[in-house]
């Protein structure tokens, strides 16, 4: 089974903190996405890799940034955490081209600013 | 452009009654379609996809759906509702500018009436 980790259930940080959020996963996947999930709102991309080193914006990607220097590790970062990034976090992957985008999701990891 | 909409951000029904959860989606050429399920605390997992062939695609835990793309519709249902059904549920729709990108719709909630 595909086994995707987040480091943290659950995190409160303080406004203007840097924040690390880490997600691993264990298939070799090519393929990692971070999203955030509002109510109402769905879940929204933020980034996503497709190789080591390489990153390319999702939707909402303002206030954040990533890093994967590693296949199984994609990290996102909050530069300066603002109570508006109050919010449910999930790491996903994925092959590449495999079954046409079918993604692994990680438990989230739920985000309180304040 | 794709998109994907979901009717009805909260549905609920008896046990035992039928499951129907509506999604419509918008796509310029064939589309790649998803229902995820994500349980109270968790991530998201896949219940079914749609891809090419059978336009009635069957899935986990005795869900299925029907691809009709004369009315660019890909509803979800379940003969049966069960108690364990109570889920949060997302339609999504493969990105075909990025094939590894899926665009989720805004979610409904699943409710059991015992």
């Amino acid at each position: 089974d595909v086994k995707v980790t987040q480091s943290s259930r659950y995190l409160v940080k303080r406004t203007g903190e840097k924040v690390f959020l880490e997600c691993v996963q264990d298939m070799d996947h090519e393929n990692m996405f971070w999203y955030r999930q509002d109510p109402g709102l769905g879940l929204r991309l933020i980034y996503f890799s497709y190789d080591v080193k390489m990153k390319e914006k999702g939707d909402i990607p303002e206030g954040y940034s990533v890093s994967r220097e590693k296949k199984e590790r994609f990290s996102l970062i909050l530069e300066s955490a603002s109570t508006n990034q109050t919010s449910m976090y999930l790491c996903a992957s994925s092959l590449r081209g495999s079954g046409r985008g079918e993604q692994y999701f990680g438990p989230g990891t739920r985000l309180t600013v304040t | 452009a794709q998109s994907v909409t979901q009717l009805g951000s909260h549905v609920s029904v008896s046990e035992g009654a039928l499951v129907l959860l509506r999604c419509n989606y918008s796509s310029s050429v064939p589309p790649y379609l998803f229902w995820y399920v994500q349980y109270p605390n968790q991530g998201l997992q896949l219940l079914l996809k749609y891809t090419t062939g059978a336009t009635l695609v069957k899935g986990i835990n005795g869900f299925e759906a029907e691809f009709k793309k004369s009315e660019t519709s890909f509803h979800l249902t379940k003969p049966s509702a069960h108690m364990s059904d109570a889920a949060e549920y997302f339609c999504a729709v493969i990105k075909y500018s990025s094939a590894s990108k899926i665009i989720f719709g805004s979610g409904t909630r699943l409710s059991i009436r015992p």
